[in-house]
């Protein structure tokens, strides 16, 4: 059983198009995450979601948007995609937030080529 | 200055041999660290975490060095199945549990 899923894996897509990407996670965990790899491959961290509460929102396009509608399901819509937002997408989940050693799960990555 | 900076790799390291490697990190208000392996189009993963007093896990060492600001991985009788690309990730304590990743150092391990 998959602990955090996402969907598309890959996603090929015009500029200027809408894209969303789906995450899912049956570990029962509370706080889930977008992440976004780039070509230098530094993951950053783009939204944070606690019970469905927006946590952590990171200096994003305003294009890219969250969605909790549960605690086990964080989609991320993007509109107008631009070239620059080809990157991986990773979707992560754990158990609570703030200090502590909380183990960050991540979903396999869905990897968004604009062109 | 980048908030956690690795050397980038590649570092070959023959079958058997031992490779260890930093990473500096530059809000002295960081609490938690932790090193997570990525393989080659993969999600990341957690490796271990790194406690105050060194820690091991098997093959693996990790250390924290406060006063320097750095935390190091070394790696034991290496295998083959020890390529990746490791990333050193540090959490401060005035954060949502936000991590901040280094961008990983690759160990590429030849038979």
């Amino acid at each position: 059983d998959t602990a955090v899923s996402q969907t598309p894996k890959y996603l090929v897509t015009q500029m200027g198009n809408d894209k969303s990407i789906k995450c899912e996670q049956n570990l029962g965990h509370d706080t889930m995450y977008w992440y976004k790899q780039d070509s230098k491959k530094f993951l950053k961290i783009m939204f944070s979601y606690n019970n469905k509460e927006l946590i952590i929102n990171e200096t994003v396009p305003n294009r890219f948007s969250p969605k909790s509608p549960d605690k086990a399901h964080l989609n991320l819509h993007i509109n107008s995609l631009e070239l620059g937002d080809s990157a991986v997408y990773f979707c992560a989940s754990s158990q609570g937030v703030g200090t502590g050693g909380n183990t960050i799960y991540f979903g396999e990555g869905s990897w968004l080529t604009v062109v | 200055r980048k908030e956690v900076e690795q050397d980038p790799g590649p570092f070959n390291v023959p079958e058997g041999a031992t490779v260890a490697f930093n990473c500096t990190y530059s809000n002295s208000a960081s609490q938690s660290f932790f090193w997570y392996r990525q393989d080659c189009r993969k999600e990341p993963k957690l490796l271990m975490s790194v406690y105050s007093s060194g820690n091991e896990d098997g093959r693996f060492t990790a250390q924290l060095n406060r006063a320097s600001q750095y935390i190091s991985l070394l790696i034991r009788d290496s295998k083959l199945s020890d390529s990746a690309t490791y990333l050193c990730v540090v959490k401060a304590t005035d954060s949502w549990g936000k991590l901040q990743f280094g961008a990983g150092t690759q160990v590429v391990v030849t038979p």
